[in-house]
């Protein structure tokens, strides 16, 4: 059962270039968000979206865009990577019903590093 | 506006000691409240949840939390610490201010268990 699976795991950037983060759910949950962790100040949303075909800004937008390919693929795209960008990001899902109605299930996480 | 708080950055305790990781929480309604774990390099799990009813609830790898409506809390407990429960521990809560389609992390608390 593979749960949420991020792609890549690793990537180093240089200013300026662009990449695309991967992430895939195969538990049908509606939601799907996307977090980066950074030191001391825990996990801040990035993009969600509620459900297939929406999509809407968190905490963090700027720099950022999102893309809801299907029910179980959101990517996140970094048009022009910048220092600031240098964080852990964190695929997430979640259902709002059920057994584990509310849970929030992460990927293993992508490390970016933008020099 | 919604928010939880965990007031220590660190918790250092012996093994076999009993543990408490702290947590408060803001919110307009009926709070629901959430307790995950992250180990190096990994994505968070899902510890436990309080959403309504008995004030303590159960979780995994014997954790458990305390739901105090009065001092608007919800401490992570553990009677006898282990040496593998050394992680970051994130409390969070549900907002229900965006319909529940959104989670509430806080800062994190990072638990050092001592063999």
């Amino acid at each position: 059962n593979a749960g949420v699976t991020q792609t890549p795991k690793f990537q180093v950037l240089k200013t300026g270039q662009s990449m695309t983060l991967q992430c895939a759910q195969d538990m049908n949950h509606n939601s799907m968000y996307w977090y980066r962790q950074d030191p001391g100040m825990g996990l801040r949303l990035i993009y969600y979206s509620a459900s297939e075909g929406t999509t809407d800004k968190g905490e963090v937008p700027n720099g950022y865009n999102v893309s809801r390919l299907n029910k179980r693929e959101f990517s996140l795209r970094l048009e022009s990577a910048a220092p600031s960008q240098t964080s852990v990001y964190f695929c997430a899902s979640r259902t709002l019903s059920g057994g584990t109605g509310d849970v929030a299930f992460f990927g293993q996480g992508t490390r970016l590093t933008v020099v | 506006a919604q928010s939880v708080a965990q007031p220590e950055d660190q918790v250092n305790v012996a093994e076999g000691n009993p543990l408490t990781v702290k947590c408060t929480y803001s919110v307009s309604g009926n709070p629901y409240l959430f307790w995950y774990v992250q180990y190096p390099n990994r994505g968070l799990q899902f510890l436990l949840k309080y959403i309504t009813g008995d004030n303590l609830v159960k979780g995994s790898y014997g954790f458990e939390a305390e739901f105090n409506k009065s001092q608007t809390s919800f401490h992570l407990k553990k009677p006898s610490a282990l040496v593998s429960d050394s992680a970051l521990y994130f409390c969070a809560v549900r907002d229900e201010v965006t319909g529940g389609f959104k989670t509430i992390f806080g800062a994190g608390t990072r638990l050092f268990v001592k063999a």
